[in-house]
């Protein structure tokens, strides 16, 4: 299949610890997207890769959140030093650069900070 | 105010009913609005793309958009316990912009059989 892939489903760390989760776009999707989305809120952008470039970060985005898109084909999003307010639902999505607009999500990687 | 406002809800009605579900935004500039549909603990899936004002219609979905008043809606007719799950619009300004989505909160949404 081809939908976009996620890894790991879900994260349970400490505080302070790092975590690396990993995204795999649709294979012929050259924008790929990081979004964080709590309980009851929408997702809210953190970046874009188009290919191997990362075009924007957002200000959500602190320097302790680091994204790679080395080969434009997968991605994957470092947090380090985590903390409890960084618990959220990760969700990748990615996009052929048509102007449909039809942005496809995966399942996302819930993180848990203890 | 935010940019886009969606009653969370939770909204619950019968199976069969026809379901309302609406967004009001402030920002002119928005042309393109979207339908997602997500399931719990899953991430959103597109279910209707419009571009500036009209209906579309999928099914047993309509996506209508009032540029005028700023407010878009999606009608769910014969509604099945399957289509339990957050609604959740969205919108942006530009073409292909998708790093620009603004969303809504999402409205949670039963239908019981």
């Amino acid at each position: 299949d081809t939908g976009v892939s996620q890894n790991p489903r879900h994260k349970i760390t400490k505080r302070g610890q790092n975590v690396t989760f990993r995204c795999d776009p649709i294979s012929e999707h050259n924008r790929l997207y990081w979004y964080r989305q709590t309980l009851g809120q929408g997702p809210e952008f953190l970046t874009y890769f188009q290919n191997e470039a990362q075009l924007e970060k957002s200000r959500l985005l602190s320097d302790r959140f680091s994204a790679e898109r080395p080969k434009g084909s997968f991605s994957t999003l470092e947090i380090q030093r985590t903390e409890q307010g960084d618990s959220a639902m990760y969700l990748c999505a990615s996009l052929q650069g048509s102007n449909t607009g039809e942005l496809f999500f995966g399942e996302g990687s819930r993180l848990t900070v203890l | 105010q935010k940019e886009v406002e969606q009653d969370p809800g939770p909204l619950s009605v019968p199976e069969g009913a026809i379901v309302s579900l609406n967004c009001t935004y402030s920002n002119s500039a928005f042309q393109y609005f979207m339908w997602y549909r997500q399931y719990s603990r899953k991430g959103p899936e597109l279910l209707m793309y419009t571009y500036s004002s009209g209906n579309k219609e999928d099914g047993r979905f309509t996506a209508q958009v009032d540029k005028s008043s700023k407010y878009i809606s999606l009608f769910i007719r014969d509604s099945q316990p399957s289509d339990s799950a957050t609604y959740l619009c969205a919108m942006s300004s530009g073409a292909g912009n998708n790093r620009k989505l603004i969303w809504g909160l999402g409205t949670s949404l039963a239908v019981n059989p």
